[in-house]
């Protein structure tokens, strides 16, 4: 079984500052990593993901996320935010068979001007 | 637009009542997940169907059932409603039963 722990659950920060979103993870077996983007009253949405290979991920919007295996972690970072990323940010994890998502609790950025 | 459809969007109903919500994958996706997201239980995974068979079962409780038909689509099925069943009910598709999915709008339903 898998389990997700995001360490912060709302993150208030001002507009241009740098970000970083924790999120640790436990398993026995090999995972995959995702990040999803939650905006308000709205669906789930893909940011980024780690399947293999290179351990450092970016999104097309200026996230990246470091797959760490020796310490369970895939943190998010943003060097410079805007107003439009706040939005509720979720930490994921599948088993390499990628039967199901297991989620973390969700962590809420507040971006102020 | 992720390209994964759901209906209704919003669902209002009594307890005990039974609701059937729908969902359609994206073009070519095999595989559909069903999860529910509450305040107090956030997201977590209900039931997995790959071509037309079930795949994989989480906290799913007996009172609730789905399938997928031949056409792809997967409808979730939920009975003798409880008010603790009121959240927002998402599906989500991918190619294969792995690999990244794509989330629907969901079906938010409200039982009173």
């Amino acid at each position: 079984a898998q389990s997700v722990t995001q360490l912060d659950s709302q993150v208030p920060v001002f507009e241009e500052a740098p970000v970083e979103l924790r999120c640790n993870y436990s398993s026995s077996v090999s995972v995959y990593l995702f990040w999803y983007v939650q905006y308000p009253n709205q669906g789930l949405q893909l940011l980024l993901k780690y399947l293999s290979g290179s351990t450092l991920v970016e999104s097309i919007n200026g996230f990246e996320a470091e797959f760490n295996k020796s310490q369970t972690s895939f943190h998010l970072r943003k060097p410079s935010v805007h107003i439009s990323d706040t939005a509720e940010y979720f930490c994921a994890v599948s088993d390499n068979a990628g039967n199901m998502l297991t989620f973390g609790g969700g962590t809420r950025l507040m971006v102020k001007p | 637009d992720s390209g994964v459809t759901q209906t209704p969007k919003h669902l209002i109903t009594a307890t005990g009542q039974r609701v059937t919500l729908r969902c359609s994958p994206r073009s070519g996706d095999l595989s559909v997940y069903w999860y529910q997201q509450s305040l107090d239980q956030g997201l977590q995974f209900l039931i997995q169907y790959y071509n037309g068979e079930e795949r994989a079962k989480g906290n799913i409780l007996e009172r609730f059932s789905a399938q997928q038909f031949p056409d792809l689509h997967s409808e979730l099925n939920l009975s003798s409603l409880e008010l603790g069943d009121s959240a927002l009910y998402f599906c989500a598709s991918s190619v294969e039963s792995r690999g990244e999915q794509f989330f629907g709008p969901g079906t938010r339903l409200t039982v009173l």
